[in-house]
């Protein structure tokens, strides 16, 4: 099955400096989507990108779609160190499995630390 | 709007024992979604639901698991007999598809988790 894979794994950078975080998957999608977790706490989206777009904006949040590559970035700019979290990509499959079939699948994440 | 709700927060229980996780939606949600997370094996699907109907287990790891839906309002996710390695944090998401969408790929509402340890 398709899965986002985030990269890099680990990104500590300053506060002020922007935060590129990038997403690969393996086939077709519908959209992709960015999550971010907390410590402790529950995932929360971010935004949505479907796959006849190519750059969306929201806020400090700038994704951009690469169907063709396959890939995404989520770039944090100005970060704060309220921004330190966990940063997921999930992919949403073109495919239709039958109604009512869930069709997202989650990355492992990119942890991502804001240092003041 | 409370968000998903999820009971209890912490759960320490010994091995062996049985283990209820509890999940209130967002009212007005159609679909729910049980999920475990660890380091290891990072975010996975155990189960969902479609109107209250059970639609993929094919991701519960053993008999040891069940989940019921009875209302719209309310699930459980349950463990009997409770293992170590069933240690994780269990997430309940919810989420509403639109009515010309045959598939559910919109976004996810998670609740807080349950941080369970089994001893």
């Amino acid at each position: 099955s398709q899965q986002g894979e985030e990269d890099p794994q680990a990104l500590s950078i300053q506060e002020g400096e922007n935060a590129t975080m990038n997403c690969s998957y393996k086939t077709s999608i519908n959209n992709l989507q960015w999550y971010r977790q907390n410590s402790g706490r529950g995932l929360v989206h971010l935004i949505l990108i479907r796959s006849n777009e190519r750059e969306k904006h929201s806020g400090r949040l700038r994704v951009t779609l690469d169907t063709s590559k396959k890939s995404s970035s989520l770039l944090i700019t100005a970060s704060r160190a309220a921004d330190t979290a966990s940063y997921f990509c999930a992919t949403a499959a073109n495919t239709y499995s039958g109604a009512g079939s869930y069709q997202l699948t989650f990355g492992k994440g990119t942890k991502l630390s804001v240092i003041p | 709007d409370a968000g998903v709700i999820q009971s209890p927060r912490h759960e320490v229980t010994e091995m062996g024992q049985e283990v209820t996780l509890r999940c209130k939606p967002i009212s007005g949600h159609d679909y729910l979604f049980w999920y475990r997370q660890t380091m290891m094996r990072g975010l996975e699907l155990l189960i969902y639901f479609n109107n209250n109907v059970p639609i993929d287990d094919s991701g519960m790891p053993e008999d040891r698991f069940s989940a019921k839906m009875p209302n719209a309002s309310f699930s459980t996710l349950k463990i009997q007999p409770s293992e170590p390695r069933d240690s994780a944090v269990y997430f309940c998401a919810s989420s509403l598809v639109p009515r010309d969408s045959r598939t559910t790929n919109e976004k996810l509402f998670f609740g807080s988790g349950t941080q369970l340890s089994v001893l």
